[in-house]
């Protein structure tokens, strides 16, 4: 059974660019999970979605990001314009039914410079 | 806001010696414990896990303890070996969310 895919592995853009960052959950995970890790520091929620809704999106830093996860399928993460702090590795994460194991993607390392 | 507080951000043990992690939550209606491990270009592995009700765990070379009082708890491995070597995070996650709250991440280096 496949994990949790995420492309692009890795994203280099200028300041004032668009990148859109994609999740394949396990399949069957209705629950699905966006983290970033900047910098060397902790893993931090930025948003979670339930099928196709978002159930918490507390963690989101500003409406630069936007998250959609369409047919309650993959995902994509949406960030426009990038700035330079949003430098970092995006992980995303999936679990089943009310199962508290969350497991993660390789994430996608993304570069603003 | 809730919090983990994860000590020693770097650990260097020899091959064979035990690494302690510890870490400490901030909300008590914390109830879910579990530790990633993360591997050099990959994304972080579920090793062990521990709720709330429980106060340890194990399995083979790893144990996790709860102290629910204190609000602590720590990953243990024994007889480490170097395949051991990774950023290991500790989380914390309150019922009702599946918002994981993660630890600094440590860095554990163990040599041959």
């Amino acid at each position: 059974e496949a994990g949790v895919t995420q492309f692009p592995s890795h994203s280099v853009i200028e300041k004032g660019q668009t990148v859109t960052l994609r999740c394949d959950p396990i399949s069957g995970h209705d629950n699905l999970y966006w983290y970033r890790r900047v910098m060397g520091k902790e893993i931090k929620f930025l948003l979670h979605f339930v099928k196709e809704s978002k159930q918490d999106e507390s963690g989101m830093p500003n409406n630069r990001f936007l998250a959609e996860r369409t047919g309650g399928t993959y995902s994509t993460l949406k960030v426009q314009p990038a700035e330079l702090e949003d430098s970092g590795v995006y992980f995303c994460a999936s679990s089943l039914g009310t199962s508290r194991t969350q497991y993660f993607g390789p994430g996608t390392r993304l570069l603003v410079l | 806001g809730e919090n983990v507080e994860q000590h020693p951000s770097t650990l260097s043990v020899q091959e064979g010696d035990s690494a302690v992690i510890k870490c400490t939550y901030s909300d008590s209606a914390s109830n879910y414990f579990p530790w990633y491990k993360q591997e050099l270009g990959k994304g972080p592995q579920l090793i062990i896990d521990i709720r709330s009700n429980v106060g340890e765990k194990k399995d083979q070379r790893i144990a996790v303890t709860l102290n629910k009082t204190a609000k602590h708890f720590s990953l243990h491995i024994t007889e480490t070996q170097p395949e051991d070597s990774a950023v290991y995070f500790c989380a914390a996650s309150k019922p009702s969310t599946g918002k994981l709250i993660f630890g600094q991440g440590t860095t554990l280096q163990v040599k041959p």
